[in-house]
């Protein structure tokens, strides 16, 4: 079965600061999927990635698919207390990673 | 506003009762699906419905039971067998299957179950 691995698993930013977390899967990904979620609450779609080489914005997200579609980053740029919250990543295959979860420090 | 409905957003449960979690949506999706999460272990497959009548195991379906009568509904029944129900599950809907390709969930809000 296919698994994705999330790193960082917990990550403290300053706000204003970049950030990266990645996704890496064990098999070539068909798509690739990033949700947001707060705590006790859904999950909200960010964006999906679905050709090798991709690379989708969104506000100050970016989040990229490389070449050979087993590894995805989610990137974003001077953040905001708005951007705290719980990271995954999701496959076609109805597979997620065990998240990151993101704290932003005023 | 289309979306998922999940109810209760709370329930605690004695041990060796079943209980029933609600799940409908205006959608006008096809797939359903549910799944739990524990802390540090992500989402968990549960169950997934491509269509109505139809519905598949996950990961993890052991001391589950669903039914899809209607497009709109997918309840979850976490029954007496399920040996370490307490978590948060969460119902999603799709307009297609993953089998299709693009496969973008809509989640609902999650109930939290509490055995106590």
């Amino acid at each position: 079965s296919q698994e994705l691995e999330q790193s960082p698993q917990s990550l403290i930013v300053q706000e204003g600061k970049n950030l990266t977390i990645n996704c890496t899967s064990s098999k070539t990904l068909y798509g690739l999927y990033w949700y947001k979620q707060k705590y006790g609450e859904g999950l909200i779609f960010l964006m999906m990635l679905q050709k090798g080489g991709e690379e989708k914005s969104h506000e100050k997200i970016t989040a990229k698919l490389d070449e050979k579609k087993q590894q995805s980053s989610l990137h974003i740029t001077a953040s905001q207390p708005s951007h705290a919250g719980i990271y995954l990543c999701g496959a076609d295959r109805l597979t997620f990673g065990k998240g990151t979860h993101l704290i932003i420090q005023p | 506003d289309g979306g998922i409905t999940q109810s209760p957003k709370y329930l605690f449960r004695k041990e060796g009762q079943n209980v029933t979690l609600s799940c409908e949506q205006n959608l006008n999706h096809d797939a359903m699906y549910w799944y739990r999460q524990d802390p540090g272990q992500g989402l968990r497959l549960i169950y997934y419905s491509q269509i109505v009548n139809d519905f598949q195991k996950g990961d993890i379906a052991e001391g589950y039971s669903v039914s899809r009568e209607k497009k709109e509904s997918f309840p979850l029944t976490v029954t007496s067998a399920q040996k370490n129900p307490t978590a948060f599950y969460l119902c999603a809907s799709s307009k297609s299957s993953w089998a299709d390709g693009a496969n973008v969930l809509t989640f609902g809000a999650g109930s939290r179950l509490t055995v106590l």
